[in-house]
């Protein structure tokens, strides 16, 4: 199976902006990549997705370079409410509609 | 609109005894997902559904079964149940076809099994 990799966890202050990296050394060629936030006690809640370059929405912007091995979830101005843990999710190109969650990046959002 | 709907929230099991954990969905989705996440891990997919009829095996789906026999629902079953399946079990459901995931999450089922 392809793999993610993600930081465990990240530290900021409310007002900055927050950067998290997900690693997929092997994707699906024509899948897009998604990324989720999660509170406790929840199910997964969708952010963002894309498939290259850069997208933008209400909430956050995802980056992803020409060789699709990474991407990068970008949080402009975070609030204690984007407390939070944050998945990256792939297709795995070897098995027939596998998705790959990372294991998610626990970030915590201080005064 | 409800969204996605599970039951039970909660629950407990011995070990070796048989459960239905059910999920339904009132979008109109052809595509719903089963998934288990055990304590501070991500999500693992165990049986998958590309429309009413249609089930499929994910990456962990030893221990369990699905059956699709309605669009709008999606149970899973547990046989035998063992320790190992403790966990928090979720549903999704997504309008959307093999290659883009975006999914609507249900509020998850827990699971202990003693």
């Amino acid at each position: 199976l392809a793999k993610t990799t993600q930081p465990i966890s990240m530290d900021s202050y409310e007002g900055q902006e927050v950067n998290i990296t997900c690693s997929h050394n092997n994707i699906a060629t024509n899948d897009y990549i998604t990324w989720y936030q999660q509170f406790p006690s929840q199910g997964p809640r969708f952010i963002i997705q894309g498939y290259k370059t850069k997208v933008t929405n209400e909430v956050a912007s995802l980056f992803i370079p020409a060789d699709r091995k990474s991407s990068t979830l970008s949080l402009p101005r975070v609030s204690l409410s984007d407390t939070a843990v944050y998945y990256c999710l792939v297709g795995d190109p070897d098995s027939n509609y596998q998705l790959i969650w990372g294991a998610g990046t626990k970030l915590i959002i201080k005064p | 609109n409800a969204g996605v709907t599970q039951t039970p929230k909660f629950r407990i099991l011995k070990i070796g005894q048989s459960m239905t954990l059910q999920c339904t969905q009132d979008m109109n989705h052809n595509y719903m997902y089963w998934y288990r996440q055990d304590p501070g891990m991500g999500l693992k997919l165990i049986y998958y559904s590309v429309g009413a009829g249609i089930t499929d095996k994910g990456e962990v789906p030893n221990g369990y079964n699905v059956s699709r026999s309605t669009t709008e629902d999606f149970p899973l079953r547990l046989e035998l149940a063992a320790p190992s399946q403790t966990s928090v079990y979720f549903c999704a459901s997504s309008p959307y076809p093999q290659g883009t995931y975006e999914q609507y999450f249900g509020p998850g089922t827990r699971l202990t099994v003693t």
